[in-house]
C-alpha cells in the first residue's frame, strides 16, 4: 500500500459525458501527479501540482483539467468523453516539488472506460 | 515521439538466472533516470534509480546500470525470482523542459520455475 488512494477503481460512461477523478495524496506529501496510461502505452504525464498550485503540465487534453485543494486532494475532470479517452489514470505523490530525486508514489488507479 | 524506449515487450527467465531489461533513451537533457515495478491492478512501484554521474547503482538483487554515451540503461536482477513476474518501466527526468517523468512503454518479466 502506497498511501495514495484513488476514486473510483473503475468508471464506465458514454461519449460526450464528463467524470472526475479523485486522488488522496501520502500523508506530508505537497505534490500531486497525473498520468494516462492507454493500451500498451507508457504512462503519460499529465500535470502536477505542488501545495495548491499549478507546477507542470504535460500533454493534457484541453477537455481535462485538474485542480488541488487545501487539504491537498486533487481531482482530474475529464469532459466532452471520447472512445479515446478509455484508459488507466494514475495520481502520484511526492514531499517535493519535482520528478527529480522525489521518489514517487503511486495510486491503484482509475480504469476509466467510455462506451 | 517516444523519447525512452524499451523495445523488448515481454522477458521470460528461469528462476534463478539473471534477468536483463533494457531502456534507451534519446533527450540528451536526462539526467536522473528509474525503475518502476508494476503487479496488475496495482500501481507501479519504484524501484531503483541512478544519477546520471553514476555508472551503477546496487541495491540487492538489483542492479542499474547507465552507459551514458550509448544513451542506455539496464536492470539486472540476479537471482531472478517468481515473485519477480511483473512489468517494468524505465523512466527518465532532467532540466528544463526535460524535468517531467517520461516513462517506456514496459517490459513484462516472467519468471518460470
Amino acid at each position: 500500500d502506497s498511501g495514495v488512494t484513488q476514486t473510483p477503481k473503475h468508471l464506465i460512461t458514454a461519449t460526450g459525458q464528463r467524470v472526475t477523478l479523485r486522488c488522496s495524496p501520502r500523508s506530508g506529501d505537497l505534490s500531486v501527479y497525473w498520468y494516462q496510461q492507454s493500451l500498451d502505452q507508457g504512462l503519460q504525464f499529465l500535470i502536477q501540482y505542488y501545495n495548491g498550485e499549478e507546477r507542470a503540465k504535460g500533454n493534457i487534453l484541453e477537455r481535462f483539467s485538474a485542480q488541488q485543494f487545501p487539504d491537498l486532494h486533487s481531482e482530474l475532470n475529464l469532459s466532452s468523453l471520447e472512445l479515446g479517452d478509455s484508459a488507466l489514470y494514475f495520481c502520484a505523490s511526492s514531499v517535493g516539488g519535482g520528478p527529480r530525486y522525489n521518489e514517487q508514489f503511486f495510486g491503484p488507479g482509475t480504469r476509466l472506460t467510455v462506451l | 515521439d517516444q523519447q525512452v524506449k524499451q523495445n523488448s515487450p515481454s522477458l521470460s527467465v528461469q528462476e534463478g538466472r539473471i534477468s536483463i531489461l533494457n531502456c534507451d533513451y534519446t533527450n540528451s537533457m536526462f539526467d536522473y533516470f528509474l525503475w518502476y515495478k508494476k503487479y496488475p491492478a496495482e500501481g507501479p512501484t519504484f524501484l531503483i534509480s541512478i544519477s546520471s554521474i553514476k555508472d551503477k547503482n546496487e541495491d540487492g538483487r538489483f542492479t542499474v546500470f547507465l552507459n551514458k554515451s550509448a544513451k542506455h540503461l539496464s536492470l539486472h536482477i540476479v537471482p531472478s525470482q517468481p515473485g519477480d513476474s511483473a512489468v517494468y518501466f524505465c523512466a527518465a527526468s532532467g532540466t528544463g523542459t526535460a524535468s517531467k517523468l517520461t516513462f517506456g512503454t514496459g517490459t513484462r518479466l516472467q519468471v518460470t520455475l
